[in-house]
This record gives C-alpha cells, structure tokens and sequence, in this order.
C-alpha cells in the first residue's frame, strides 16, 4: 500500500543553519508528492510540490526533490528564520485521489 | 475571506461521553473532508463530502463516529460514546473543486478523552 515516512522530530536548530527533513514514500506507481506546513494556530498549508520524477517543488526558500530512483522528497532550507518555526507534513495522493500524510515533523528554531 | 474554521479549538471529555466538533468550511466549497491525526501519528482521511453527500466515508474507524452535514454547509462530527483512543487531533479540509491538493485546512479540533 501506500506510505509515507519522515524522520522524528522535534528538529531544534538555530537560527541561519542548514535545513533538511527527510522524507521517503512507498507507493504504486509515481504520485504526486508534497510538503504541508502547520503553523502555531493555524491550518495545515501546501508548502510545495512535485509531480513527476526529478522535478523540484520550492516555495519561501524550501526546496524538495522527487527523488524516484530512492523514493524520497527531502525538504531543505540554506538559512532557517524562527517564522519557520512549525510542524511540516510530506505526502503524496494515493491512486485513489487520497492524501496520504506522513507523521510530521516539528521544527523548532531558536533565535 | 474567512478560511476554514473549526469549533471548538480544544475539548476535554470522559471516556463515554459524547462531544461534537463543528467544521464551517470557506463559501461556496462544496467539498469538504475531515481528517484525524492521533498520538502525533501520521494525519489519517476520515471521509469526504460533496455537498450533504458522503462521497466516501472509508476512513471512519467504527460507527461510533457519525459525520453530518445538512444543507451542504458546516459539518459536525459526533464521537459517541468516547473511547480513550479516540484522544487526537481533528482536521477539516475545504475545496471548491474534487483535485486533492487544492484542499484548505482548519487549524483542527484537539480532543482529549480521559
């Protein structure tokens, strides 16, 4: 079936470091693949997307991969901000039109 | 315009007791979907709506959960009786069209069953 995996968190990192959340998928054929990110008090929001293989989804300095060769869509940032502060979700939509989310990950940035 | 808006933020209830979560989704969305994430576990598909219609209802885990949505408005979630395991989050997701990833996300009910 259909699965998504991200690393545990909580990511603590400070400010200005080097981002990257790890994301592997197991799925049938090559879904859709995309980065949710939830802020403090509000609703999940697409963050960005890849549709096929070897294209890049970017968004606010984020950048994700779609990886088929190692089914994985790894999100990185070069310079995080304490606004990224959040929990951020990876997923892909299943043959049957569904978002299948990964466990998340919350990311904490300290000043 | 207001986005997806959910009530109440947080809810604290015995084991056994019923509680009923209100989604209100953006105008003119007739699709709408609820969601769970529990024990910080991934975010889990409930079921979806077009319009008062249950398009699909696969992901209710027992027939203790009931989902309304009369008129094709807002849309409650009843949990009756609550069981401990029920405790997590609650998402509802809006979209104007049936494309997956044009869904807009409340900020989510928090349920905890004691």
């Amino acid at each position: 079936g259909n699965s998504v995996t991200q690393m545990e968190g909580p990511v603590t990192l400070s400010e200005e470091a080097f981002l990257t959340i790890n994301c592997t998928y197991t799925a049938t054929g090559y879904p859709s693949l995309f980065w949710y990110v939830q802020y403090p008090g509000e609703g999940l929001q697409l963050l960005l997307k890849a549709t096929k293989a070897d294209d890049k989804g970017s968004n606010k300095g984020f950048e994700a991969t779609y990886r088929k060769e190692t089914t994985s869509f790894h999100l990185e940032k070069g310079s995080v901000q304490v606004s990224d502060s959040a929990v951020y979700f990876c997923a892909l939509i299943s043959s049957a039109s569904k978002i299948i989310f990964g466990s998340g990950t919350r990311l904490s940035i300290r000043p | 315009e207001a986005g997806v808006t959910q009530f109440p933020s947080h809810s604290v209830i015995e084991k056994g007791q019923t509680v009923t979560l209100r989604c209100d989704p953006i105008s003119g969305h007739d699709n709408l979907y609820w969601y769970r994430r529990v024990m910080g576990k991934e975010i889990k598909f409930l079921l979806h709506f077009v319009k008062e219609s249950k398009q699909d209802e696969s992901g209710m885990p027992n027939n203790r959960f009931l989902a309304e949505r009369t008129g094709g408005t807002y849309s409650t979630l009843k949990v009756q009786p609550a069981e401990l395991e029920d405790s997590g989050v609650y998402f509802c997701a809006s979209s104007q069209g049936s494309r997956v990833e044009t869904q807009y996300f409340g900020p989510g009910t928090r349920l905890l069953v004691l």
